[in-house]
């Protein structure tokens, strides 16, 4: 089945600089990259999204990145505030249809 | 427009018992599914519904279980708990399913003593 890994696990970041979350994935067949932000106490939340025929994409502050040959998958985040101190986490869908999800990075934003 | 609602958001339980947990998707949303999340294992896929039916199962034991009724609210069960079975349960609804643009709700912590 797929397996996606995510680094860093932690991440601190002083207010206005940029954040970069990395993943790789197994399954050749995924053809689908979302990332979730997680705020204390509440469920996850679409931050953006990536199909596999779309190299980048970009919302504001934020942008993904995919490379497909190399099989892994990008999160920047510009001009951090404190407000973007979460987790995040980053998934892929596999063959069937399931979402895989990365463990998560803690991202702490100081001011 | 109203989010994933779930009820409870706590519940304590001992070992050997039973526990039903519910989840009402977003208003014309007809794919519900269920993830298990706990600080070991991470956000880990249980099963998903799409108008009454199962249409993707995670790699849990039976004792997990689950069903959509006709208004696309589910339930999910889980029988005689172990104390492993401790986590937060997310209930996300989607207008597609197959794990795209999922709508999480705040989830259910269910402590097993």
């Amino acid at each position: 089945g797929e397996n996606v890994e995510q680094h860093p696990s932690t991440l601190s970041v002083q207010e206005g600089d940029s954040a970069v979350i990395k993943c790789t994935y197994s399954d050749s067949a995924s053809n689908y990259f979302p990332w979730y932000k997680q705020e204390l106490g509440k469920g996850p939340q679409l931050i953006i999204d990536i199909r596999s025929n779309v190299g980048e994409k970009k919302d504001q502050r934020i942008a993904v990145t995919l490379n497909k040959t190399a099989k892994h998958f990008s999160l920047h985040i510009t001009e951090t505030q404190p407000e973007d101190s979460a987790v995040y986490f980053c998934a892929a869908t596999d063959s069937w249809g399931k979402l895989q999800f990365g463990a998560g990075t803690q991202v702490v934003v100081t001011p | 427009k109203a989010g994933v609602t779930q009820t409870p958001r706590y519940l304590i339980k001992t070992r050997g018992q039973q526990v039903t947990l519910s989840c009402s998707p977003i208003s014309g949303h007809r794919s519900v599914s269920w993830y298990q999340q706990t600080p070991g294992q991470g956000l880990q896929f249980l099963f998903e519904y799409f108008s009454e039916t199962q249409r993707n199962k995670g790699n849990f034991p039976g004792r997990f279980s689950g069903r959509q009724f006709s208004n696309s609210r589910s339930e999910m069960n889980v029988s005689t708990l172990e104390l492993g079975d401790s986590a937060l349960y997310l209930c996300a609804s989607s207008l597609t399913g197959y794990g795209e643009k999922l709508f999480f709700g705040s989830g259910t912590q269910l402590s097993v003593l």
